[in-house]
């Protein structure tokens, strides 16, 4: 079973755009991880933010959690054609293994 | 070595053939997972080891598949009597504080 379900399922934007993808989850977190995957083999882990934090920045990437919603965001800023690949978000309770939601596929076009 | 390391990188076999994948994790590492991934879809958890043990081996599908991390580093996930719907990306990540994951680059099963 999947616990994450991100929205859009994919998203096709011009380079320079924003990138805005969604997740939302069913349960109580400890902590919910972006990730990023080529071609469909190995993620790449992008960035952490703890239940009792709301935003976070590192680089272009921006999230923010809101545990009353039980979502997340994830925000790219002036995106590249590098930035085309899928991302999920993932959840953990702590201590218990990352649950994967199904991804969007993001697609920037140079 | 410098990151998850995982043999063969691609895989052909029979139905109802026997098949073994292999996971070298970062040196360190005391947490190993195991997921499954289809076309289209997110990783699937399947087991997690911490250290030599399965501490959670729920996601297994059923009694043909079965993982084994003898010393507590290398992982074998060993799958019985192969059927065409096994196939799929198979992933193997490690941890050192159960938080972040690192990823190997999948082992692509094929059942024909």
């Amino acid at each position: 079973s999947q616990q994450g379900e991100e929205d859009p399922q994919a998203l096709s934007i011009q380079e320079g755009e924003n990138a805005t993808m969604n997740c939302s989850y069913k349960t109580s977190i400890n902590n919910l991880q972006w990730y990023r995957q080529n071609s469909g083999r190995g993620l790449v882990h992008l960035i952490l933010i703890r239940s009792n934090e709301r935003e976070k920045h590192s680089g272009r990437l921006r999230v923010t959690l809101d545990t009353s919603k039980k979502s997340s965001s994830l925000l790219i800023t002036a995106s590249r054609a590098a930035d085309t690949a899928s991302y999920f978000c993932a959840t953990d309770l702590g201590n218990t293994p990352l649950v994967f939601g199904k991804g969007t596929r993001l697609s920037v076009i140079a | 070595g410098a990151g998850v390391s995982q043999t063969p990188s691609n895989k052909v076999t029979e139905k109802g053939k026997y098949v073994e994948l292999r996971c070298d994790p970062i040196s360190g590492h005391t947490a190993l997972y195991w997921y499954r991934q289809s076309l289209g879809q997110g990783p699937e958890f399947l087991i997690y080891f911490q250290g030599t043990g399965a501490a959670d081996d729920s996601g297994l599908p059923n009694d043909r598949f079965f993982a084994v991390r003898p010393e507590g580093s290398v992982s074998t996930l060993k799958i019985q009597r192969t059927e065409r719907g096994d196939s799929a990306v198979y992933l193997c990540a490690s941890s050192l504080l159960g938080l972040v994951a690192t990823f190997g680059s999948g082992t692509r099963l094929t059942v024909v």
